[in-house]
């Protein structure tokens, strides 16, 4: 099946200094991947859709200038929290879209971000 | 408002009980999709569903889509612990564009 790799899986930072996550497609191309972030006991929100070779489109209320999305090959995709502050400490989790019934939208392990 | 309303909010079941997870919306979906996830861990993608009526089964779950396409129904037989878990549906909002949602998420809790 599908799989996606997502680095790091956590990671603590200090407050103003920027944290970049990375979301791979292992066997397959992706010409579309998402990012959502997640609150403790809360679903999964969506943050960007990420296409190859364009610029992202994001969902209203997130500041395209501290998610910076990077999606520069069709198999990577990368999310950047610039000035990372206590607030942006969250669950970020990335999917790729296969276009398959198949494997629908194959998620990554998720990333835990703590910023102190 | 949410787009995509789960209910229950949470389920405690006794092991070996059966159990079943809504998923409605107020309009056409295009594509509903059932996920497991425990927090903190990436989604298990269970099964999609597309058409009216609808119904897909794998091992012990089996998920239904009404003919109208806007409510899903997940349900579970004899439940296990191994089923603990948030359970998550999502859909595509528009055909053809991805615009994907999520509901609100239902909180499995199964004892042994």
């Amino acid at each position: 099946g599908a799989v996606v790799s997502q680095h790091p899986s956590w990671v603590i930072c200090k407050s103003g200094t920027s944290v970049k996550i990375e979301c791979r497609s292992l066997d397959f191309q992706a010409t579309t991947m998402f990012w959502y972030r997640q609150f403790p006991k809360q679903s999964l929100m969506l943050m960007a859709t990420s296409n190859e070779g364009s610029k992202a489109t994001y969902e209203q209320g997130v500041e395209k200038d501290k998610f910076l999305i990077n999606h520069a090959s069709l198999t990577l995709s990368t999310l950047t929290v610039t000035s990372a502050h206590p607030e942006d400490s969250s669950f970020y989790i990335c999917s790729a879209d296969y276009g398959t019934i198949n494997y629908g939208y194959t998620f990554g392990s998720g990333t835990r971000l703590t910023v102190v | 408002s949410q787009e995509l309303e789960q209910s229950p909010q949470s389920l405690i079941v006794q092991e070996g009980k059966n159990l079943t997870i809504n998923c409605t919306s107020s309009k056409t979906l295009y594509g509903l999709y059932w996920y497991k996830q425990k927090y903190g861990e990436g989604l298990i993608f269970l099964m999609m569903l597309q058409k009216g009526g609808e119904e897909k089964s794998h091992e012990k779950i089996t998920a239904k889509l009404d003919e109208k396409k806007q409510q899903s129904s997940l349900h579970i037989t004899a439940s296990q612990p191994s089923h603990a878990g948030i359970y998550l549906c999502g859909a595509d909002k528009t055909s053809g564009t991805y615009k994907y949602i999520f509901g609100t998420g239902t909180r499995l809790k199964v004892l042994a």
